[in-house]
C-alpha cells in the first residue's frame, strides 16, 4: 500500500539555523508533491509545489528538493525564526487523475529564540 | 487569492444531533472539494472527493450514509455528519481544487471542531 513517511519527532532548532525536514514515500509515483503549513486549531496552508520533473524548487527563504529514484523529498527553511514554528506536512499527488493527495503524519518544527 | 471559507468553525452538540458544514470557493471556481478529517495529532485523512454536480467518492472505510456529501455549485461543498455521537467527534477540514487547471495545489479551509457530547 502506498505509505508516506515523516519523521514523527519535533525538529528542535535554535534561530538562525536551516531547518531539514524529510518526506519518503513507498509504493507509488507522485507526479508531483506538495508541502504544507499547518498551525494549531488551522487548517494547512500551501507552500511549495514541486513537479517529478524539477530537481529543486525555491521561495524565499524555503527550498524544495525532490528525487524520484529515492523516492523522497527534503524541505529547507533558511535562517529559521520562532515564527516558523509549526507542523509541516508533505502531500504527494498527481497518481491519478482525481488530484487526490496523500498527506505524510508532519513533522512539527520548534525554533527556539 | 485562492481563499476557501468553512462555516461554522465549532460546534458543540447533543448525541443524535445531525450537524451540517459548508465550505466555499470564495473568490475561484472548484470542481472538485475535498473532506478530510483529523484527529489530535494525527495527519488529514481524506474522506471524500466531492464533485460538482456528482455523487462524492468515499474513501475505504467511510460510510457514505453517516456522512453525506453535496456539492451542489462550483462554490460550495457541504458535508452532513447524520445521527452524530461522540466518537464522531473530531477536526474537519475541506480543500477545494481550482477548475480547469491541473497541478495546482488544494487550498483548505480553516476547519471545522465538531463535539459531541
Amino acid at each position: 500500500s502506498q505509505k508516506i513517511e515523516q519523521n514523527s519527532e519535533a525538529l528542535n532548532i535554535q534561530e538562525g539555523k536551516t531547518a531539514t525536514l524529510t518526506c519518503n514515500y513507498t509504493n507509488y509515483s507522485p507526479a508531483y508533491l506538495q508541502w504544507y503549513r499547518q498551525d494549531p486549531g488551522r487548517g494547512p496552508v500551501f507552500l511549495l509545489l514541486i513537479r517529478e520533473n524539477e530537481k529543486e524548487k525555491r521561495k524565499e527563504r524555503l527550498k524544495v528538493t525532490f528525487d524520484t529514484t529515492l523516492k523522497q523529498s527534503l524541505f529547507h527553511i533558511t535562517a529559521s525564526q520562532p515564527a516558523d514554528s509549526a507542523t509541516y506536512l508533505c502531500a504527494p499527488g498527481g497518481v491519478d487523475s482525481s488530484y487526490k493527495l496523500i498527506f505524510g503524519s508532519g513533522t512539527r518544527l520548534l525554533v527556539r529564540p | 487569492g485562492a481563499v476557501v471559507s468553512q462555516h461554522p468553525s465549532r460546534v458543540i452538540c447533543k448525541s443524535g444531533t445531525s450537524v451540517k458544514i459548508e465550505c466555499r470557493s470564495l473568490d475561484f471556481q472548484a470542481t472538485t472539494m475535498f473532506w478530510y478529517r483529523q484527529f489530535p495529532k494525527q495527519s488529514l485523512m481524506l474522506m471524500a472527493t466531492s464533485n460538482e454536480g456528482s455523487k462524492a467518492t468515499y474513501e475505504q472505510g467511510v460510510e457514505k450514509d453517516k456522512f453525506l456529501i453535496n456539492h451542489a455549485s462550483l462554490t460550495l461543498s457541504t458535508l452532513t455528519v447524520t445521527s452524530a455521537h461522540p466518537e464522531d467527534s473530531s477536526f474537519y477540514i475541506c480543500s477545494a481544487y481550482p477548475r480547469g487547471i491541473s497541478n495546482q495545489p488544494q487550498h483548505f479551509g480553516d476547519g471545522t471542531r465538531l463535539s459531541i457530547l
